[in-house]
């Protein structure tokens, strides 16, 4: 299987931080992956796909970037319902994986 | 809108077994490869199983294989995890979750777009 590696793995940040997650994968995945962002207690809501393709209704500040073996989140003005927990996937095979998560706090 | 219901889950002991369903509508079931993803207490999230649309294909991980059976009944819009010989290991909140193509090649991968609430599973003697 495809092994997926976030860092860091906590970031504590403030409002208005530009904040940067990264998230590599241990063979090539072409731009086959997503984002997620996770709150306490809730089901993830899917963010980023293709790397860099934002979701409907996702803000601005969220983007993606990357290809092959190393991924970027970055939000560029962190707000605050922005504090939680991204994980990254990779779909370059029907084994999807996930990275262990980033808690932002 | 597209709703995805989990149910089923609860306390069951070691070695004991259980049925999860996930209730969909909004879509077009049938016309959607489905995954289940866990979540065990405080950890990251882990990808269990998969059917493809019209159930012929399924996928499971390692650390399930053999002990869960993924199922689908497109005439009720339901999918389901038959959850066997539970271990310790396997308590964690169970989500189903739905690709984010209709129809896709099952054996090629995408991303889920949609996902439920979650049930829990709880493995305690």
């Amino acid at each position: 299987d495809i092994q997926m590696t976030q860092s860091p793995s906590t970031l504590s940040a403030s409002v208005g931080d530009r904040v940067t997650i990264t998230c590599r994968a241990s063979q090539s995945i072409s731009s086959w992956l997503a984002w997620y962002q996770q709150k306490p207690g809730k089901a993830p809501k899917l963010l980023i796909s293709k790397a860099s393709s934002s979701e409907s209704g996702v803000p601005s500040r969220f983007s993606g970037s990357g290809s092959g073996t190393e991924f970027t989140l970055t939000i560029s003005s962190l707000q605050p319902d922005d504090f939680a927990t991204y994980y990254c996937q990779q779909y370059n095979s029907y084994s999807r994986t996930f990275g262990q998560g980033t808690k932002v706090e | 809108e597209v709703q995805l219901v989990e149910s089923g889950g609860g306390l069951v002991q070691p070695g004991g077994s259980l049925r999860l369903s996930c209730a969909a509508s909004g879509f077009t079931f049938s016309r959607y490869n489905m995954h289940w993803v866990r979540q065990a207490p405080g950890k990251g999230l882990e990808y269990v199983s998969a059917i493809s649309s019209n159930g012929d294909s399924t996928y499971y991980a390692n650390s399930v294989k053999g002990r869960f059976t993924i199922s689908r009944d497109n005439s009720r819009n339901t999918l389901y995890l038959q959850a066997g010989r539970l271990r310790a290991e396997d308590m964690a909140v169970y989500y189903c979750a739905r690709d984010g193509f209709p129809n896709f090649d099952f054996w090629s991968g995408y991303y889920m777009d949609y996902w439920g609430q979650g049930t829990l599973v709880t493995v305690s003697s």
